[in-house]
């Protein structure tokens, strides 16, 4: 079982803002990192640190945290954000590093 | 520019050892702060991380499968290899490399890593 819990799935209206939670003891300790994931095809990071975005992943993509409860936001969902979304980060021993059962996210 | 790409037998027998070699590029494995580590997915599954080597050679493992794995990296080839023992159908996946680093500068090894570099995956297969 996975130390960080995700719902399994979500949906959005398009255009409209979703939030998807990853909850974890861990994460009052470490930052956590989001990664998208479409069909056939590797991860990609849209978040990491408090809120920060690699380069070329759109400013509709944010991240939060309070407590044991992270989120990532999407501001104005398009149709292309639909799919996979993981969130990770170390566990609570800080030894190894753990992911979540993962989002998908359906923008309706 | 930031590549991994992963190398090795996509299909092998049940408790049989897997090899899988990840060949970088753009970087140094001996760049302080740097980790490379292995990820897998079996078939429309979660992602599962499996283990992480720091420049210095420092290893971290996953808990509930250590007594399997090992990862060594060979930075005059630019090379990191994952070995699993005793191979079992549910090891059936695809198996990723990636690049970690700190999210601070300069780094912590006790910091918050993150994934931003990852290869495009191997498909291992694990059948008699």
């Amino acid at each position: 079982s996975s130390e960080l819990t995700q719902d399994p799935a979500v949906s959005v209206a398009l255009g409209q803002t979703v939030r998807i939670t990853c909850q974890g003891e861990s994460l009052r300790s470490y930052y956590v990192s989001w990664y998208q994931q479409k069909p056939g095809q590797a991860p990609v990071v849209v978040i990491y640190g408090k809120s920060d975005r690699p380069s070329g992943i759109p400013d509709r993509f944010s991240g939060s945290r309070l407590g044991h409860t992270a989120s990532l936001i999407i501001t104005g969902a398009q149709a292309e954000d639909e799919a996979d979304y993981y969130c990770n980060s170390r566990d609570s021993t800080g030894n190894h590093w753990v992911f979540g059962g993962g989002t998908k996210l359906t923008v309706l | 520019q930031i590549t991994l790409k992963e190398s090795g037998l996509t299909l092998v027998k049940p408790t049989q050892t897997l090899k899988l070699t990840c060949t970088v590029s753009g970087f140094s494995l001996s760049t302080g702060g740097v980790g490379v580590g292995w990820i897998r997915q079996p078939p429309g599954k979660a992602l599962e991380w499996l283990a992480l080597i720091f420049w210095d050679d420092d290893k971290r493992y996953s808990p509930s499968l250590e007594s399997r794995l090992t990862i060594t990296k060979d930075t005059s080839k630019n090379q990191v290899v994952l070995t699993m023992t005793n191979m079992d159908p549910v090891d059936t996946g695809t198996y990723y490399c990636v690049h970690s680093k700190d999210i601070m500068t300069p780094p912590y090894k006790w910091g918050s890593y993150y994934f931003d570099y990852w290869g495009q995956g191997t498909l291992v297969t694990v059948s008699s």
